[in-house]
């Protein structure tokens, strides 16, 4: 499987700033990166496709405005949480896909994210 | 997607095998089920797939119905560390989307 790493692993940033999150693919070049995010007790939820060298594609009702995705590299996809607020307080996941056939996910670790 | 249907939660006696079921009736031809299971505040952990014939590797076994309306995922020797969260996941195109899940609490 794919190794994937995020940074940071928590973070605490006042209300109304931006906080970046990396996501990386150790040993596979990812051609499509996901963003997920987790509220307690729920499960996860898309929120985004990255996509290298081309623009991400959101769900429905995710701000893209608010969610700066970047994929400018095959191994690192970056999620910018811009003007956060408490709202924004969540557990941020990325996975890459592998692009075999049976398109198997490997997910990293998380990041924690808390706005005061 | 198709979607599936999972219990809430189970309980299951450590070294006992664990049984999780999982309903996916509206699943179409070329859509494979998906395992992944996440602990506490940590990325989902994948376990096993398949598309119609019963799977095994090292950590589980996937049992998928003839008619592929359902599926078991099962842990042979459940431990403590297998407390989690399974969620069961059907999918044919690049994006996974997850359920509630079943939790699974193995007890000593």
């Amino acid at each position: 499987g794919a190794v994937v790493s995020q940074h940071p692993s928590w973070v605490i940033c006042k209300s109304g700033t931006s906080v970046k999150i990396e996501c990386r693919s150790l040993d596979f070049q990812a051609t499509t990166m996901f963003w997920y995010r987790q509220f307690p007790k729920q499960s996860l939820m898309l929120m985004a496709t990255s996509n290298e060298g081309s623009k991400a594609t959101y769900e429905q009702g995710v701000e893209k405005d608010k969610f700066l995705i970047n994929h400018a590299s095959l191994t690192l996809s970056t999620l910018t949480v811009t003007s956060a607020h408490p709202e924004d307080s969540s557990f941020y996941i990325c996975s890459v896909n592998l692009g075999t056939s049976t398109d198997t996910q490997y997910f990293g670790p998380g990041t924690r994210l808390t706005v005061l | 997607d198709a979607k599936t249907t999972q219990p809430t939660s189970m309980d299951c006696a450590e070294g006992r095998a664990a049984n999780l079921p999982c309903n996916h009736s509206t699943i179409s031809g070329n859509e494979y089920v998906y395992w992944y299971r996440q602990i506490h505040s940590q990325g989902p952990q994948y376990i096993i797939h398949g598309l119609k014939n019963n799977e095994t590797n090292e950590m589980a076994s996937l049992i998928i119905t003839e008619d592929r309306k359902s599926s078991t995922l099962i842990l042979p020797h459940a431990t403590l560390r297998d407390t989690a969260v399974y969620y069961c996941i059907v999918r044919v195109n690049h994006d996974m989307r997850f359920g509630a899940g079943t939790r699974l609490t193995v007890k000593p």
